[in-house]
C-alpha cells in the first residue's frame, strides 16, 4: 500500500511565522504535490515537484516555496505566515509516468 | 487549458436510493477524468478513472461513471447509496497522463437513513 504522511494533523501558528510542513512518502514516486483545499474552491495546486531538487509553480505559489532534497521528502514552507492562508493543505505523490496521485491526511493550518 | 464544474455543492440522498453527482469538463485535448473521494478527516482516494478506453468505467465500492464526448460529461452514480458513501466528492481532468491535474470544486454528498 502506498503511504504518504504529513507530519502534523492540525497546526496553528502566528501572523509572521515561518512554517514548515512535512510530506514522505513510502513508494519511491518521482512526483510530489502540495495543494490547499478550501470550501467551495476544491485543491489547488501550490507547487509540485518531478524530481529530487526539481521544483515547479502551481497555480498559487505566492507565499509559499518548497524543498526537494530527498526523493521521498517535499517540504512546503510559508516564509511569513499570514491568516489568508489559514486552510488545509494536502501533500501527494505519484509514479513518473502515471496520472493517478495518493494522497496523505492533510495538514489543518490555522494562522491567528 | 483545463476546467472542471460540479453542478451542487452539497447533495443528500435517502439510503439504498441512486446516487448521482454531476461533473462537467473543458478540454482542448482528448482528456483524462478522475473522480476521487474524501472520506472525513482522510486525504482523497481515487474512485475511478477514464484514459479514453471504455466510455463506461467501474470503480471502487460500486460506483461507475460514463464518459460523454456530445455532453463534456462525466457523472458518478452508484445504484444504492450506503452510510458509508458519505464524503466529499471531487471530479478532475487533465490533458495527458503527465499533466496537471485540474480539481473542481467538490460535491458533499449526504446520505439519510
Amino acid at each position: 500500500d502506498v503511504k504518504v504522511t504529513q507530519s502534523s494533523r492540525y497546526l496553528v501558528k502566528r501572523t509572521g511565522e515561518k512554517v514548515f510542513l512535512e510530506c514522505v512518502q513510502d513508494m519511491d514516486h518521482e512526483n510530489m504535490f502540495w495543494y490547499r483545499q478550501d470550501p467551495g474552491l476544491g485543491l489547488r495546486l501550490i507547487y509540485f515537484s518531478y524530481d529530487v531538487k526539481m521544483k515547479e509553480k502551481g497555480d498559487i505559489p505566492e507565499g509559499y516555496s518548497v524543498s526537494r532534497e530527498k526523493k521521498e521528502r517535499f517540504s512546503l514552507i510559508l516564509e511569513s505566515a499570514s491568516t489568508n492562508q489559514t486552510s488545509m493543505y494536502l501533500c501527494a505523490s505519484s509514479p513518473r509516468t502515471s496520472d493517478t496521485q495518493y494522497f496523505g491526511p492533510g495538514t489543518r493550518l490555522t494562522v491567528l | 487549458a483545463q476546467s472542471v464544474t460540479q453542478l451542487g455543492s452539497h447533495v443528500s440522498v435517502s439510503e439504498g436510493a441512486l446516487v448521482l453527482l454531476r461533473c462537467n469538463y473543458s478540454s482542448s485535448v482528448p482528456p483524462y477524468l478522475f473522480w476521487y473521494v474524501q472520506y472525513p478527516n482522510q486525504g482523497l482516494q481515487l474512485l475511478l478513472k477514464y484514459t479514453s478506453a471504455a466510455t463506461l468505467v467501474k470503480g471502487i465500492n460500486g460506483f461507475e461513471a460514463e464518459f460523454k464526448k456530445s455532453e463534456t460529461s462525466f457523472h458518478l452514480t452508484k445504484p444504492s447509496a450506503h452510510m458509508s458513501d458519505a464524503a466529499e466528492y471531487f471530479c478532475a481532468v487533465s490533458g495527458t497522463s503527465y499533466d496537471k491535474v485540474i480539481f473542481g470544486p467538490g460535491t458533499s454528498l449526504s446520505v439519510i437513513p
